[in-house]
């Protein structure tokens, strides 16, 4: 029963290099999101996809990609980690039905120095 | 735009008294759906409850409830009968009628004194 699930769980990175933070989901939830969490600004939408091949930005995707090759597996990628990107990442499935809640992942604590 | 206001950044609470976290929300949608969620000290995201746009009563789910005023556009939570295992960080949610994103509030840091 695993529900979602992200890797790692921490990570230290160098400004500049790049990382690919994991998540995945045995839900088969069509609705997958990353959040990112930083203090007093509660969790903010980075991107999100309604299905396989079907991304879309949120409110702060900028140095962030990602893709959605499968229904499971929706990884976030920093291409050259900024300091400001140092935060907490939250990686969260629904399904479409507005009533249902999202399922997170334990989160990741990246830091950039 | 759709926005969530939490303008409580923390609040204190007395074991066994009830406690009310407010929640206010912008959408122009006329349907979509509010939600709850706890994050403990260890950082996990918990869902607690659900309020639909067109629920015709306000949500419970065991000493939750929430206290949903849609004309003022606030959906509070409630939390009867606090326990010191309530303290911690508590998140208002809003889903587009879509259902594609769920936007958050800021949080309330909760504090439960014996």
């Amino acid at each position: 029963n695993a529900g979602v699930t992200q890797t790692p769980k921490f990570q230290v990175l160098k400004t500049g290099q790049s990382m690919t933070l994991q998540c995945a989901q045995d839900m088969n939830h069509e609705y997958m999101s990353w959040y990112r969490q930083d203090p007093g600004m509660g969790l903010r939408l980075i991107h999100y996809s309604v299905g396989a091949g079907i991304t879309d930005q949120g409110e702060v995707p900028n140095g962030y990609n990602v893709s959605r090759s499968t229904t499971e597996d929706f990884p976030l990628r920093l291409l050259s980690a900024a300091p400001s990107q140092t935060s907490v990442y939250f990686c969260a499935s629904s399904n479409y039905d507005r009533g249902t809640e999202a399922f997170f992942g334990q989160g990741t604590r990246l830091t950039v120095v | 735009a759709q926005k969530i206001t939490q303008t409580q950044p923390g609040m204190f609470v007395q074991e066994k008294e009830a406690v009310t976290l407010d929640c206010t929300y912008d959408t122009s949608d006329p349907s979509y759906g509010l939600f709850w969620y706890k994050q403990p000290s260890s950082g996990e995201m918990i869902f607690l409850i659900y309020q639909g746009s067109y629920d015709q009563q306000n949500a419970t789910e065991g000493r939750y409830s929430l206290n949903f005023q849609k004309a003022r556009k606030s959906a509070n939570l409630v939390i009867s009968a606090s326990q010191l295992g309530d303290s911690a960080m508590y998140f208002c949610a809003m889903r587009d009628p879509r259902g594609f994103k769920t936007i958050f509030g800021a949080g309330t840091r909760l504090f439960v004194k014996a």
